[in-house]
């Protein structure tokens, strides 16, 4: 069973940083491009992060480029999400996914995890 | 990059079936996407991806009462014999090269 565990949010102030992680098991890891997702409170879905499955490429939304990066740890099946310069509207719960094809990006999110709250706010 | 649109609410009755739209924009008409739905209060659960042929592949556990087809631009979500647990947001997502995009989401009452 595939199972994306997220930890790592919290309360922060404006300008701080927080790192999120994301534990995978279930499936071969090293296989899969991953992403994060976030959602602002009562708001839709929103794109963040793509990492390719090997951690050679990464993908921001322009929002966030500069300020938040994505990493991997095959080794221990880990995805994480470094955020640095936080504004209070990077607000939202954040979302650790599978997008489906293996070895490509282009396929859909087929799995995603719980979600972390991250609040920004002094 | 691709703009997904989809109308802010719909509402359909215990029992009967309701059609969501998402709408691809200009340029992007043959594109992939893919459904998800989230229940209140939980994390989005992935139901399927539709092609613009209507080819559609359900994800893991996803009841048959859901489906997918497709019209020019439009993908669409049918869902039949609805039932309570089917109130809930749906989001459709599509992608390219360097980017995922989701549309705004529809909010499903069920009377």
């Amino acid at each position: 069973e595939v199972q994306l565990v997220e930890s790592g949010g919290g309360l922060v102030q404006p300008g701080g940083s927080l790192r999120l992680s994301c534990a995978a098991s279930g499936f071969t890891f090293s296989n899969y491009w991953m992403t994060w997702v976030r959602q602002a409170p009562g708001k839709g879905l929103e794109w963040v992060a793509n990492i390719k499955e090997d951690g050679s490429e990464e993908q921001y939304v322009d929002a966030v480029k500069g300020r938040f990066i994505i990493s991997r740890d095959n080794a221990n099946n880990s995805l994480y999400l470094e955020m640095n310069s936080l504004r209070v509207e990077n607000t939202a719960v954040y979302y650790c996914a599978r997008i489906g094809g293996r070895g490509y990006s282009f396929a859909p999110i087929d799995y995603w995890g719980q979600g972390t709250l991250v609040t920004v706010s002094s | 990059q691709p703009v997904l649109t989809q109308s802010s609410s719909a509402s359909a009755s215990l029992g009967s079936s309701v059609k969501l739209t998402c709408t691809l924009s200009s340029g992007h008409s043959i594109d992939v996407i893919a459904w998800h739905q989230q229940q209140p209060g939980k994390a989005p659960r992935y139901l399927m991806k539709v092609e613009s042929s209507g080819r559609h592949n359900k994800g893991s556990g996803v009841p048959d009462r859901f489906s997918g087809s497709s019209s020019g631009a439009d993908r669409y979500l049918t869902i039949s014999n609805l039932q309570s647990e089917d109130e809930a947001d749906y989001y459709c997502e599509t992608w390219d090269r360097n980017s995922r995009v989701f549309g705004g989401g529809t909010r499903l009452t069920v009377l």
